[in-house]
């Protein structure tokens, strides 16, 4: 059963703590990417990685961090320097672009952060 | 950055009503995503389109890719409770594999 796991669904953390939300695909895509959405907003990409051991920041990279260390985990690092962090995460994965189409991304069911 | 612009920002409805709902920008994209995000839930893809002026649909939905490249219209037939959610657009423009995303349509359906 192919798909996208986040784990976990919710995730609380005391200000000062980093934490790491775990991402992992199973459909053979190369590209990953990570969203941040906050209540009645839009998505708002933070990081995403065209292949394994190669990502680059999105628009709010900030107090964020990832790796890319094997082609089905994409897990990232929410830290101390984050200065808002309680936010729903979205995790994604796509094919990479090779002609017309493939760029659909498919998301997983998200984690939400709490941080007090 | 390029933005999307969606409207309506949200939407009550009667049950049985059809919805439309729609997406522009001010540069041109060759695809065109849908999805709809359920409460607590991460985004579905419902309809993806890669033609200027290709018509689309899946069951009650029907999505169209405009003849400028710089829109795109949803639309639901005969709404039903479990359309509720928030509805997003989604467009590339030859960036890599990235997605500019609009800022959604909530739907709210009244039974």
């Amino acid at each position: 059963d192919g798909g996208i796991t986040q784990s976990p669904k919710y995730l609380f953390r005391k200000e000062g703590q980093n934490v790491t939300l775990s991402c992992e695909q199973n459909l053979n895509h190369d590209a990953m990417y990570w969203y941040r959405q906050d209540p009645g907003q839009g998505l708002r990409l933070i990081y995403y990685s065209q292949i394994v051991n190669d990502f680059q920041k999105g628009d709010i990279a900030e107090g964020y961090s990832v790796s890319r260390e094997k082609k089905e985990s994409f897990p990232l690092t929410v830290t101390s320097a984050q200065k808002n962090p309680t936010a729903f995460y979205l995790c994604a994965s796509s094919f990479s672009h090779s002609g017309t189409g493939g760029y659909e991304q498919y998301f997983g069911p998200g984690t939400r952060l709490t941080v007090t | 950055g390029q933005q999307l612009n969606q409207s309506p920002q949200s939407m009550f409805i009667q049950e049985g009503e059809d919805v439309s709902m729609n997406c522009t920008s001010s540069s041109i994209f060759n695809t065109w995503l849908w999805y709809k995000q359920d409460p607590g839930e991460g985004p579905v893809l419902l309809i993806a389109l890669y033609k200027a002026g290709e018509l689309t649909s899946n069951g009650r939905l029907t999505a169209q890719f405009g003849i400028t490249r710089k829109d795109s219209f949803l639309n639901i037939s005969a709404s039903i409770p479990s359309d509720v959610g928030i509805y997003f657009c989604a467009g590339n423009n030859n960036a890599g594999n990235m997605l500019t995303f609009g800022g959604g349509t909530r739907l709210m359906v009244k039974p």
